[in-house]
């Protein structure tokens, strides 16, 4: 089945520790989505890329970076964890090409990461 | 950024209820689509809504895009124990990959 995988499901880093949490598709989705979400929250879009351009959402903090080094393929890194960095952190893709539905956003399972 | 106001921000609803609930914007929106999200999952895709007015249903679940376009609504018939979770509107614009969020409505089945 097609679809958005995350890994790991859990990560946990250490204050100030980079850590960098991957997402893959099999979708064949040209926009590569990454939001974090606090505690029930409504997830917040920290960027996204639609092939290779990046966007940067104009409130995401510096500490956090985006890689995407192939169709398939997206990393987020978080430079320097911090406490409130502690959250869900969910990768999600849509087709972008024209037609009905070129941006329903389907979304991976997610990586919950704990900052110590 | 822009959220969407939802409500109910919670329901506690017995098995078997129906469960409406609604989400509303002070912008119009070309795509109203509705998400659910289990603990610790991702939100999973349950209805997209193209055109003001339309109905859409999947299973036990019914959408409506709202005539104004600033307004959509969720029902669920027949609640069961697997419908527990939080439901997530999202608006979007033509030519906009991105989602503007609701706050979410939690809902939870009492025994």
């Amino acid at each position: 089945d097609a679809m958005v995988i995350q890994n790991p499901r859990y990560q946990v880093t250490q204050f100030g520790k980079p850590v960098t949490l991957s997402c893959s598709q099999t979708l064949n989705h040209n926009v590569m989505y990454w939001y974090q979400q606090k505690s029930s929250q409504a997830p917040k879009l920290l960027f996204h890329y639609y092939d290779k351009d990046f966007n940067n959402e104009a409130d995401t903090p510096d500490n956090f970076q985006s890689r995407r080094p192939n169709t398939s393929f997206c990393f987020l890194d978080i430079r320097s964890p911090g406490l409130g960095d502690a959250a869900m952190y969910l990768c999600a893709t849509s087709s972008g090409t024209s037609g009905r539905a070129p941006y329903e956003q389907y979304f991976g399972p997610g990586t919950r990461l704990t900052v110590t | 950024g822009q959220q969407l106001n939802q409500s109910p921000q919670s329901m506690f609803i017995q098995e078997g209820e129906d469960v409406s609930m609604n989400c509303t914007s002070s912008s119009i929106f070309n795509t109203w689509l509705w998400y659910k999200q289990d603990p610790g999952e991702g939100p999973v895709l349950l209805i997209a809504l193209y055109k003001a007015g339309e109905l859409t249903s999947n299973g036990r679940l019914t959408a409506q895009f709202g005539i104004t376009r600033k307004d959509s609504f969720l029902n669920i018939s027949a609640s069961i124990p697997s419908d527990v979770g939080i439901y997530f509107c999202a608006g979007q614009n033509f030519g906009n990959e991105k989602l503007t969020f609701g706050t979410g409505t939690r809902l939870t089945i009492i025994p």
